[in-house]
């Protein structure tokens, strides 16, 4: 089993829909990151979450620490909004200063005109 | 802002040569992290550098050899290439736990 599971896998939707996109991780965590990736394209950083929530745009993460579990939410989604998410856990600081992100598998998101 | 530069974008090399990925990161960042990203796989994280001292090891092949200079830039060296090692590789760089990421370099190994 993965140590970062995200779902759904593939989404599909139509313009000015509300977005959810999850993932479940199953190590202790010190944050967790969205990021976005389009296709061939680099990665953005969307959020950083350590607690709670946080918004931008038409962008909100939220994280419940306690489930293992966070959120990543598209409001009046838009087809440029198509793009791979990706869900990526830090893991708690080890010492060595400078720990590698765990990445989940990506949501691959379709928005339709 | 100034982001993370990568250099080059793309390279393409044959099999058994080597290659030397650049990474220049964002000013006063202290940290650079090296991800490699296989057609259709999800990043894998293979190095990182605090301080200009090696601080995490991730999948990175016994093969590649990575280290961060004074003025913190990266340099990611990668010999006896493999088609397998045809990917995307990332560089990021923070200054806390927040990672930016540059925009790659595309390797292509024929």
């Amino acid at each position: 089993k993965n140590e970062v599971e995200q779902s759904p896998q593939n989404l599909t939707a139509q313009e000015g829909e509300f977005i959810t996109i999850n993932c479940s991780y199953s190590v202790g965590i010190s944050a967790l990151h969205w990021l976005q990736q389009h296709p061939g394209g680099g990665i953005v950083s969307l959020f950083m979450l350590s607690s709670g929530k946080k918004k931008h745009g038409r962008l909100i993460a939220t994280i419940n620490i306690q489930e293992k579990h966070s959120s990543l939410h598209i409001t009046a989604s838009h087809p440029r909004d198509s793009a791979v998410y990706i869900c990526a856990v830090l893991r708690p600081y080890s010492g060595g200063g400078a720990d590698g992100l765990t990445f989940g598998k990506g949501t691959h998101l379709i928005i339709q005109p | 802002a100034a982001g993370v530069i990568q250099s080059p974008r793309h390279l393409i090399k044959e099999k058994r040569e080597t290659a030397t990925l650049k990474c220049y990161p964002i000013p006063r960042h202290d940290t650079v992290y090296w991800y490699q990203q296989g057609p259709g796989q999800d990043p894998q994280f293979l190095i990182s550098f605090y301080e200009k001292m090696q601080s995490d090891k991730g999948s990175i092949p016994d093969r590649f050899s990575a280290q961060q200079f004074s003025d913190y830039h990266s340099e990611l060296n990668m010999s006896s290439l493999e088609l397998g090692d045809s990917a995307l590789y990332f560089c990021a760089s923070s200054l806390d736990y927040e990672q930016y990421f540059g925009p790659g370099t595309r390797l292509t190994v024929t």
